[in-house]
């Protein structure tokens, strides 16, 4: 089966400063990337995603790039705020072949005022 | 717009007691339905998924069961609670079989003392 690593686990950054997370998959069947948001007490929010024929998309200050032939997917922030801090999941699934993602582990995403 | 609940949001519960939370999706019909939990770690375990009315996947053999008496209701029951189940469970939806994207509730906090 699919085997998620997501790096790192904790993450503490200056407001203003970019942060990356970084993932790595093990099935090269997965196609479909997503990117979710936990902030404390909530549910996961999905924020951006990427599909296996696109190598970057950005959404503001947010972005997302794939290497595919090395398995490693990022998410990458800009310009960091406060309320950026959250627990960041990077997901891999096989679009539409398996209905269930495999998540990494979390990054706990700190942003200093 | 499609919008998903649960209930309740918070739960303490002894130890040997049963369990029922609850999930509902408005907004769509044959929605893929999963329920994960969330351990302090925040690691996500899926727990089951249903691709419809009474079809259920086990994903992790426990003292938890679930049932999907509805298209749009999915249910989380345990006869009897051991400590361990203490957690953060997530209700999560599909579209459809053809849709990538997968959204969260807002979740239940379980606590068993």
């Amino acid at each position: 089966g699919e085997n998620v690593e997501q790096h790192p686990s904790t993450l503490s950054v200056q407001e203003g400063d970019s942060a990356v997370i970084k993932c790595t998959y093990s099935d090269s069947a997965s196609n479909y990337f997503p990117w979710y948001k936990q902030e404390l007490g909530k549910g996961p929010q999905l924020i951006i995603d990427i599909r296996s024929n696109v190598g970057e998309k950005k959404d503001q200050r947010i972005a997302v790039t794939l290497n595919k032939t090395a398995k490693h997917f990022s998410l990458h922030i800009t310009e960091t705020q406060p309320e950026d801090s959250a627990v960041y999941f990077c997901a891999a699934s096989n679009y539409p072949g398996s209905y269930i993602p495999t998540f990494g582990r979390g990054t706990s995403l700190i942003v200093h005022p | 717009s499609q919008t998903i609940h649960q209930w309740p949001a918070t739960l303490v519960q002894p130890v040997g007691s049963p369990l029922s939370l609850e999930c509902t999706v408005e907004g769509t019909s044959n929605p893929n339905l999963y329920w994960y939990r969330q351990a302090a770690g925040r690691g996500l375990q899926l727990l089951f998924y249903s691709v419809g009315i009474g079809q259920i996947s086990s994903e992790v053999p426990q003292n938890l069961s679930a049932s999907r008496p509805q298209d749009r209701q999915f249910i989380l029951s345990s006869k009897k609670l051991l400590l361990s189940d203490s957690g953060f469970y997530l209700c999560a939806w599909r579209p459809n079989r053809l849709a990538r994207e997968q959204f969260f509730g807002p979740g239940t906090r379980l606590t068993v003392l």
